[in-house]
């Protein structure tokens, strides 16, 4: 079992629709959660942090955090053709953000 | 501000040889980490410099070594290559909070 676990995909969702994006993790001394995106052939990029249970909101991105459930999701509203990437969920320990351990992934495609 | 420099971007080479790959971080940034990117294994961490000071390690061979120096660009080495080492290198500059990301090295393996 990977310590970060995500639905590969592709997940497909009509333009201005919801994306729905999830994660699951194995250590419970995980503090810090991260939502990267990562267009073909770049590099990833940060989209947004949680570290405390419930919702943090950032224009249309929404992530959502479940210590209990250990489970971190991502929500898309609005969706949009160039939101067609895919989206990384990583993980740290407290106090130890550089060390990161990541998802493999999933593809997202917003069909105009 | 420029971003993260990698370089070089492409390369190949052939197993047994060593690769050493740069990375130039943002201004002002002390951190520098490494990771290492397959499809079958997504990104893995390899490890983290600060102010010249390897902090983290990751779960690699010791094939896999790196270095910073004072003006905080980073060097990776990779030794004895083997095709299993084919893949995407990222190099990660940060200051205080979020990773910036570098374009990468792909190193092939033949």
């Amino acid at each position: 079992q990977k310590e970060v676990e995500q639905n590969s995909g592709p997940l497909s969702v009509p333009e201005g629709a919801i994306a729905s994006l999830n994660c699951t993790y194995s250590d419970r001394g995980s503090q810090s959660f991260f939502w990267y995106r990562q267009y073909s052939g770049k590099s990833p990029e940060l989209i947004m942090f949680i570290y405390s249970n419930g919702d943090k909101e950032d224009g249309r991105f929404t992530a959502q955090l479940n210590k209990a459930s250990q489970y971190v999701s991502l929500l898309i509203r609005d969706s949009q053709p160039s939101d067609s990437a895919t989206y990384l969920c990583a993980v740290s320990r407290a106090g130890n953000n550089r060390k990161l351990i990541w998802g493999l992934g999933t593809s997202l495609a917003v069909n105009p | 501000k420029a971003g993260v420099t990698q370089t070089p971007r492409y390369l190949i080479k052939t197993r047994g040889q060593q690769v050493t790959l740069s990375c130039s971080p943002i201004s002002g940034h002390r951190s520098v980490s490494w990771y290492q990117q397959t499809p079958g294994q997504g990104l893995q961490f390899l490890f983290e410099y600060f102010s010249e000071t390897q902090r983290n390690k990751g779960n690699f061979p010791g094939r896999f070594s790196g270095r910073q120096f004072s003006n905080s660009r980073s060097e990776m080495n990779v030794s004895t290559l083997e095709l299993g080492d084919s893949a995407l290198y990222l190099c990660a500059s940060a200051n205080t909070g979020e990773l910036f990301f570098g374009e990468g090295s792909r190193l092939t393996v033949l």
